[in-house]
């Protein structure tokens, strides 16, 4: 069975860190890109970054110098460290694998998320 | 930066009754990059359609998408219980590659 299971989530004051892991099985993990994806509560998603198989980082503006994205082929884990974390900063975060290598410009498959509660 | 528009933002129907999603880019959009995505309460995004018109494995063929350039439309045929939701569109833009995903329309029973 294909399956994201993130970690890491929790309660970080203003200016603080937190690392989320995302850990993957039931795939290749190695062969496809992926993604970060945050939610706060009772808004849109919106994604934060992608990593593709050669290890290229991207991000969007919001996150940028930020957050930077990472992957462990051989653990088959993705992660994230969130520096400079804001109060902005405070959602679900959703682990996704990308579906380029199979030509889906989206996330085919999706975590449960973690919650990441940045507050003083 | 493309910023994608949907539309209604919420949509009332009852079971049985046909669906009519929308989604607006502000620049045009490769029909390739185009998906929608099926939230529920509580649980991950599920995605619907790729390549604005493709089901994804497993997606009941009452979904279909359909579109080009700036307009693109989510329809489902006949709703069925499971059906409501929220739907978010999302697009993928190269060099660099980014994401991303309209606001959301809601389709809640009436």
């Amino acid at each position: 069975e294909v399956q994201l299971v993130e970690s890491g989530g929790g309660l970080v004051q203003p200016g603080g860190s937190l690392r989320l892991s995302c850990a993957a099985s039931g795939f290749t993990f190695s062969s496809y890109d992926m993604h970060w994806v945050r939610q706060a509560t009772g808004k849109g998603l919106e994604w934060v970054s992608a990593i593709g198989t050669a290890g290229d980082p991207y991000y969007p503006g919001s996150v940028k110098g930020r957050f930077t994205i990472s992957r462990e082929n051989a653990k088959n884990s993705l992660y994230l460290q969130m520096n400079s974390l804001r109060a902005g900063d405070t959602a679900v975060y959703y682990c996704a694998r990308g579906g380029a290598a199979m030509d889906i410009y989206g996330m085919d498959v999706w975590g449960q998320g973690t919650t990441v509660t940045v507050s003083s | 930066e493309i910023v994608l528009t949907q539309s209604p933002g919420t949509l009332s129907l009852s079971p049985g009754e046909r669906a009519t999603l929308s989604c607006r880019a502000s620049q045009s959009v490769s029909s390739s990059y185009l998906a929608w995505y099926q939230q529920k309460p509580g649980q991950a995004p599920r995605l619907l359609i790729y390549g604005a018109s493709s089901r994804a494995t497993g997606i009941p063929d009452r979904f279909s998408g359909s579109g080009s350039g700036t307009d693109f439309t989510l329809t489902i045929s006949r709703l069925e219980p499971e059906d409501f939701a929220v739907y978010y569109c999302q697009q993928y833009g190269s060099s660099p590659p980014t994401y991303t995903f309209g606001q959301g329309t809601k389709l809640e029973i009436k």
